[in-house]
């Protein structure tokens, strides 16, 4: 495609339900980026995939978080029972050649209720 | 790992001024210098970089100024206009990850 795409665009869980975040790179883009956003903060590095391997997974803030990618091309970011503080813009990122020239899809809304 | 840090947070201009953001990094290593611009509710867009191997970019209205003994960047930004107003982001990496500076958000009054 164009650009970076994540579905849903918004989405709203309850506490303790999981839910399943996607991320289209774009075509040819080898390293994909998970990215947290909470309100009016900064990103806040969650995890970074170099083809479907995951050499960083250092920024996931806990077991309830896990991600994988398939084919070198889409990734789903799964957060399992979720909780009010994970209340945040997930965004993704992929670069052509990891380190250079990431580009941003527009992010998930993740309100837990 | 590396660290970035980002002054000011908050920057406020007339339109017509110019506004310059600076960011500091720790990482001898890091070799490319991406600037992201975040409109309300939108993903960061990129906006201009700059590789170690080169002292200063410019692209119309932005420029980016890096230096490496001193481990700091610059964004530049002149004429500013009621659009630039937004969320901006400095990024290091050194390898295959970015890390970000906290953001600053350019407000361009009328």
């Amino acid at each position: 495609g164009a650009g970076v795409s994540q579905s849903p665009s918004n989405k709203v869980t309850e506490k303790g339900k999981d839910v399943e975040l996607r991320c289209d790179p774009i075509s040819g883009h080898t390293a994909l980026y998970w990215y947290r956003q909470s309100l009016g903060q900064g990103l806040e590095f969650l995890i970074y995939f170099q083809g479907n391997s995951a050499p960083d997974k250092s920024g996931l803030p806990s077991d309830r978080f896990s991600a994988e990618r398939t084919g070198g091309s889409v990734s789903t970011l799964t957060i399992q029972r979720t909780q009010q503080e994970d209340s945040a813009v997930y965004l993704c990122a992929s670069s052509k050649n990891g380190g250079f020239e990431a580009f941003f899809g527009q992010g998930t809304r993740l309100t837990v209720v | 790992g590396e660290n970035v840090e980002q002054h000011p947070s908050t920057l406020s201009v007339q339109e017509g001024d110019s506004a310059v953001i600076k960011c500091t990094y720790s990482d001898s290593a890091s070799n490319y210098f991406p600037w992201y611009k975040q409109e309300l509710g939108k993903g960061p867009q990129l906006i201009i970089d700059i590789r170690s191997n080169v002292g200063e970019k410019k692209d119309q209205r932005i420029a980016v100024t890096l230096n490496k003994t001193a481990k700091h960047f610059s964004l530049h930004i002149t004429e500013t206009q009621p659009e630039d107003s937004a969320v901006y982001f400095c990024a290091a990496s050194p390898f295959d990850k970015f890390y970000f500076g906290s953001g600053t958000k350019l407000n361009v009054k009328p």
